[in-house]
């Protein structure tokens, strides 16, 4: 079975600043890959998503993704953080299981943009 | 396009009442449905999924059911509520698997979360 670690549990960052959330997964096999933000008492909101073609991947609100198969990760990235981007975020890998893809979810980062 | 909403966006009850949690999704047919449950300072863990009506999944152990009564409405219930059963859930839709021209990928498009706190 497939599983998620994101490595960091909290990570603090100036406004401005840059920011990577890091996750890997566990299996080399094809994949199909997201990121999700959540921002406090809302569901969950796709910030990219990877599913074939080239390994850099643009999303929504600047935030960027690289999908590294030999190191079975797909971290995320944005060039300078604002405060409206203090939110969880949390990576997720797609799991075949015949007949039925079930989305396993990371433990989730909290990011925290002080100004 | 496609939405999901679910109802009430806040509860609280106390120890031994019931609790229904309704959600509904419009503008897609034959989804997969879900719900999911997030407990203070953890991550998301999967309750129940429906990949049809009447047919639901379980994936923990608890004091809670689900219901799939319409092909776009998804339910979540328990007979007596515990102090343990506080918490945010979410429901979620995804493309039925092996739909033609469907995204089959397994992504999630998320309601906006009911908050139940149990006293």
């Amino acid at each position: 079975a497939q599983s998620v670690t994101q490595l960091d549990s909290q990570v603090p960052v100036f406004e401005e600043a840059p920011v990577e959330l890091r996750c890997n997964y566990s299996s080399s096999v094809s994949v199909y890959l997201f990121w999700y933000v959540q921002y406090p008492n809302q569901g969950l909101q796709l910030l990219l998503k990877y599913l074939s073609g080239s390994t850099l991947v643009k999303g929504i609100n600047g935030f960027e993704a690289e999908f590294n198969k030999s190191q079975t990760s797909f971290h995320l990235r944005k060039p300078s953080v604002h405060i409206s981007d203090t939110a969880e975020y949390f990576c997720a890998v797609s799991e075949n299981l015949g007949g039925y893809n079930k989305l396993i979810f990371g433990a989730g980062t909290r990011l925290a943009v002080h100004p | 396009s496609q939405t999901i909403h679910q109802w009430p966006a806040t509860l609280v009850q106390p120890v031994g009442s019931p609790l229904s949690l309704e959600c509904t999704v419009e503008g897609t047919s034959n989804p997969n449905l879900y719900w999911y449950r997030q407990a203070a300072g953890r991550g998301l863990q999967l309750l129940f999924y429906s990949v049809g009506i009447g047919q639901i999944s379980s994936e923990v152990p608890q004091n809670l059911s689900a219901s799939r009564p319409q092909d776009r409405q998804f339910i979540l219930s328990s007979k007596k509520l515990l102090l343990s059963d506080s918490g945010f859930y979410l429901c979620a839709w995804s493309v039925l698997f092996g739909t033609s021209g469907g995204d089959n990928t397994g992504e999630l498009f998320f309601g906006e979360g009911s908050r139940l706190t149990v006293l």
